[in-house]
């Protein structure tokens, strides 16, 4: 039971906003929306994370959902190595364990 | 930010042999796991390291399979016993520093082929 829910694959113009869904619509309250990135053969990286306000670091924005049900990984300048398959998780604030699901591949097109 | 040492970061093991994977964290944390993924397949956990006591594991991974040894808080390491082709996978170390650091750190992996 992955807990969310993304799209199996999505392509992205180099230079466009890359706009990533996930839907987590079993959310409880006390837990962290997480995304991460794998490029392959190499381990998760640590890309954002929030819990109910929209969240922007230097890599990528994350908005959520007022129901918390689903959220979006914007990445604003998509560049090609962006290309990677992309986790969204969810986690409680003790557990910290990581459920993965399958992940949406994003492939970054020239 | 946590930065998470693996070593090996490849090797090539023979059936039936056991390899042991090392993971050092450069600061304390709090939890460490450890996880595993098979060739074209998302990250599954194989358990929790829990400093001084015994690894909480998850559902179908054992204690004889994957003995895990968590001497202190920077410090893990997983043994892949008795190794079949089946355990050809990259074997991955995560940490966190707690409540009050909520990111969740990845190794680099350990990349095993079972021949």
């Amino acid at each position: 039971d992955a807990k969310t829910t993304q799209p199996t694959s999505m392509d992205c113009a180099e230079g466009r906003a890359a706009n990533l869904p996930c839907n987590h619509s079993t959310i409880s309250g006390n837990e962290y929306v997480y995304w991460y990135r794998q490029i392959h053969s190499q381990g998760p990286q640590y890309i954002i994370h929030g819990l109910k306000n929209n969240e922007t670091n230097e890599m990528a924005s994350l908005i959520i959902t007022e129901d918390r049900k689903s959220s979006t990984l914007i990445l604003p300048h998509a560049t090609l190595r962006d290309t990677a398959v992309y986790y969204c998780l969810r986690a409680s604030g003790s557990a910290r364990q990581l459920t993965f699901g399958s992940g949406t591949q994003l492939t970054v097109l020239p | 930010s946590a930065v998470i040492s693996q070593k090996p970061s490849r090797d090539i093991c023979q059936r039936g042999t056991s390899l042991t994977i090392q993971c050092q964290v450069d600061s304390q944390v709090t939890m460490m796991f450890w996880y595993r993924q098979q060739p074209g397949q998302s990250l599954t956990l194989i358990a929790t390291a829990n400093q001084g006591s015994e690894a909480t594991y998850e559902s179908g991974f054992v204690i004889d399979k994957f003995p895990i040894s968590r001497p202190n808080l920077t410090f893990s390491t997983l043994t892949v016993s008795n190794m079949s082709p089946e355990d050809s996978s990259i074997y991955l170390c995560s940490a966190t520093r707690g409540s009050s650091e909520n990111t969740i750190y990845f190794g680099e992996g350990s990349w095993l082929t079972v021949v």
